[in-house]
């Protein structure tokens, strides 16, 4: 059973900084790339950031970008989240997807399996 | 960066109905790159169609997706009960990936 669990949301300030962690296992994580979507209280869904499974290529949204960094550790099965100057229009709940193509490149990727997600509050 | 529309913005139907969704883009989708996802409140996202028609696995063949182009449409044949829920499509086929705004198929 595919199994994505994040870690690290959490209430912050403006400008401050968080990392988020996704553990992943029941599949071969070096196979895939892997996302971060997130969707704000009671909105749509928005596409964050993803990382091809080699790291070799990443990608992010125009309102991230500059702001997030995403990292992964295959020898530890995690992705990772850098996310710096954190503003309130960050404030959302944060997914981990498994990409649904084999070795897909980051922006020809859909999303076969989903954590639960982590809360980031950015509020002063 | 493609947008898309997703219409109507809700559905009242009653159980045993069929659902049309509708999924437009601004601009032409590559190769039908055009994902569907069910979202029931307080859960995360659930894949439901990939490449604009196949089915994810365990997905039931009540649902069913079709379109090209600009043009995509989500179909679920005979509403059961556990499938009033906001339904979202993706496209994956430019340099970023983006989602329509949802449609919520509600209970009539």
């Amino acid at each position: 059973e595919v199994l994505l669990v994040e870690s690290g949301g959490a209430l912050v300030q403006p400008g401050r900084s968080l990392r988020l962690s996704c553990a992943a296992s029941g599949f071969t994580f070096d196979d895939y790339a892997i996302h971060w979507v997130r969707q704000a209280p009671g909105k749509g869904l928005e596409w964050v950031s993803g990382i091809t499974w080699n790291s070799g290529s990443t990608g992010y949204a125009d309102s991230v970008k500059g702001r997030f960094t995403i990292s992964r550790d295959n020898a530890k099965n995690s992705l990772y989240l850098q996310m710096n100057s954190l503003r309130t229009e960050d404030t959302a709940l944060y997914y981990c997807a498994k990409g649904g193509d084999l070795v897909a490149t980051v922006n020809r990727d859909f999303f076969d399996h989903w954590g639960q997600g982590t809360l980031v509050t950015v509020s002063s | 960066e493609i947008v898309l529309t997703q219409s109507p913005g809700t559905l009242s139907l009653s159980p045993g109905e069929r659902a049309t969704l509708s999924c437009r883009a601004s601009q032409s989708v590559s190769i039908g790159y055009l994902a569907w996802y069910q979202q029931k409140p307080g859960q995360a996202p659930r894949l439901l169609i990939y490449g604009a028609s196949r089915r994810a696995a365990g997905i039931p063949d009540r649902f069913s997706g079709i379109g090209s182009g600009t043009d995509f449409t989500l179909t679920i044949n005979r509403l059961e009960p556990e499938d009033f829920a906001v339904y979202y499509c993706q496209q994956y086929g430019s340099s970023r990936l983006t989602f329509g705004g949802g449609t919520k198929v509600e209970i009539k």
